[in-house]
């Protein structure tokens, strides 16, 4: 069964500063999709960012990108320039082409700093 | 307002009672998804829906009935509530696979306390 494992419980930002935040997936399929989630106190599940792996290059968001190294099943997160806002819970998911059970991380939940 | 809904946001009924958890899509979105939220462990998937009449099991099924009669309603029943279902409840869509997005829409949850 595939899982997502974010390593990094909580994780705190200076506001204007980058952070990044870590996940790693396990599967033996080849094609799929990874996600970035956001969930700001008002709950509501918001998309971040999005990456096909059969595309070598990283996605990017305005101020979100990514760092996807489908060798190590690696998926980071990079917030550069980081706001107020950006502080919330982040879910890594992963998802194939051809199964709809999308599994998601423990989230991390990101402090920004003033 | 186009978009997916829930209803109620919040409940709180009694151990052994059924509750049944709303959700409307106003996109025509072909698959339809229930999500628990809890601590430490993420978003697990009860049970998803590829069309009208068409559901089957996800992760956490235990506990749980789904019935999909018309493609913009996808209730969650709980036929006995137990504690251990206090949660928060996510319903998500998306559209068909052909259209490769494979993104997932989220409604706003529902917050269940069974006490």
């Amino acid at each position: 069964a595939q899982t997502v494992t974010q390593s990094q419980p909580e994780m705190s930002v200076q506001e204007a500063e980058t952070v990044t935040l870590s996940c790693t997936y396990d599967t033996s399929e080849s094609d799929y999709y990874l996600f970035w989630y956001k969930q700001p106190p008002s709950r509501q599940m918001i998309l971040v960012i999005r990456q096909e792996a059969y595309k070598q290059q990283n996605a990017t968001e305005n101020r979100f990108s990514v760092n996807f190294q489908k060798a190590a099943k690696s998926f980071s997160l990079k917030i550069s320039d980081s706001q107020l806002g950006d502080a919330a819970m982040y879910f890594c998911a992963y998802r194939t082409y051809n199964n709809n059970d999308m599994r998601f991380g423990a989230g991390t939940r990101l402090t920004v700093k003033p | 307002d186009a978009g997916i809904t829930q209803s109620p946001r919040y409940k709180i009924t009694e151990t052994g009672r059924q509750v049944t958890l709303m959700c409307h899509q106003t996109w025509s979105h072909s698959y339809m998804f229930w999500y628990r939220q809890d601590l430490g462990h993420g978003l697990r998937l009860i049970y998803y829906s590829a069309a009208a009449d068409i559901t089957d099991k996800g992760e956490v099924p235990d506990g749980y009935v789904v019935s999909r009669s018309k493609t913009e309603n996808f209730p969650l029943t709980l036929e006995s509530a137990t504690r251990s279902q206090t949660s928060v409840y996510f319903c998500a869509s998306n559209p068909d696979r052909v259209q490769r997005q494979y993104e997932q829409y989220f409604g706003p949850g529902t917050r269940l306390t069974v006490t």
